[in-house]
């Protein structure tokens, strides 16, 4: 089945710090998501991206869709101890009909920050 | 506005003991999901829903099963508990071209 390589599995980071984290696909997708997840909750729709090439801005987070529709990258900008969790990409083909089925997750990204 | 809605939050079994986990979405979505969250795995899709009364396959369906009664709730059924099934599960809806929205899940342990 399609894989998403997350990377990096992990980041300590100093507050204030930017962050970058990446997905990178073997299959091209028509969608990408970006997802956080705080402890002992589900994940949270942080950005959502349809169309390759774009670039779409969330406060300090920004995150564009590759232009060869098999990679995607987050970016934090200026670090602040809430951002603390586990971030998720996915890759899917919403407009296909394939919804049902068609978000596959990457591993996560957890990212630690020190005051 | 609830969303999605997971019970129980917390769950432990026994090995062979059976159960069922309940998803509730007040969103009217088509689509429902079940994932299962394990250390280094991510989200492994179980088996989805793309409306009432149907249900289809996941990446990892073995040893569940579900039910779309009624297009609000999704339920997964575990028959017989086994230890490898100890883990967070998720549900999810969505309409077709939507992004999922997620319950904040049902941590299960099988001993």
């Amino acid at each position: 089945g399609q894989q998403l390589n997350q990377s990096p599995q992990s980041m300590f980071i100093q507050e204030g710090e930017d962050v970058s984290m990446n997905c990178t696909s073997s299959s091209i997708f028509n969608t990408w998501l970006w997802y956080k997840q705080d402890p002992g909750e589900g994940p949270v729709l942080l950005i959502a991206l349809y169309k390759a090439g774009e670039l779409t801005s969330n406060g300090r987070l920004t995150a564009q869709f590759g232009i060869t529709r098999k990679d995607s990258f987050l970016n934090i900008s200026a670090s602040i101890p809430s951002d603390v969790g586990i971030y998720f990409c996915a890759g899917g083909d919403m407009y296909s009909g394939g919804g049902a089925d068609g978000l596959t997750f990457g591993k996560g990204t957890h990212l630690i920050i020190q005051p | 506005n609830a969303g999605v809605t997971q019970t129980p939050k917390f769950r432990v079994l026994k090995t062979g003991q059976s159960m069922t986990l309940l998803c509730a979405q007040d969103m009217n979505h088509e689509y429902m999901y079940w994932y299962r969250q394990d250390p280094g795995m991510g989200l492994r899709l179980i088996h989805y829903s793309v409306g009432e009364g149907t249900t289809a396959k996941g990446e990892v369906p073995d040893g569940y099963n579900v039910s779309r009664l009624k297009k609000q709730n999704f339920l997964l059924g575990l028959e017989s508990a086994a230890p490898s099934q100890t883990s967070v599960y998720f549900c999810a809806s969505g309409y077709r071209d939507s992004p999922l929205h997620f319950g904040n899940g049902t941590r299960l342990t099988v001993t």
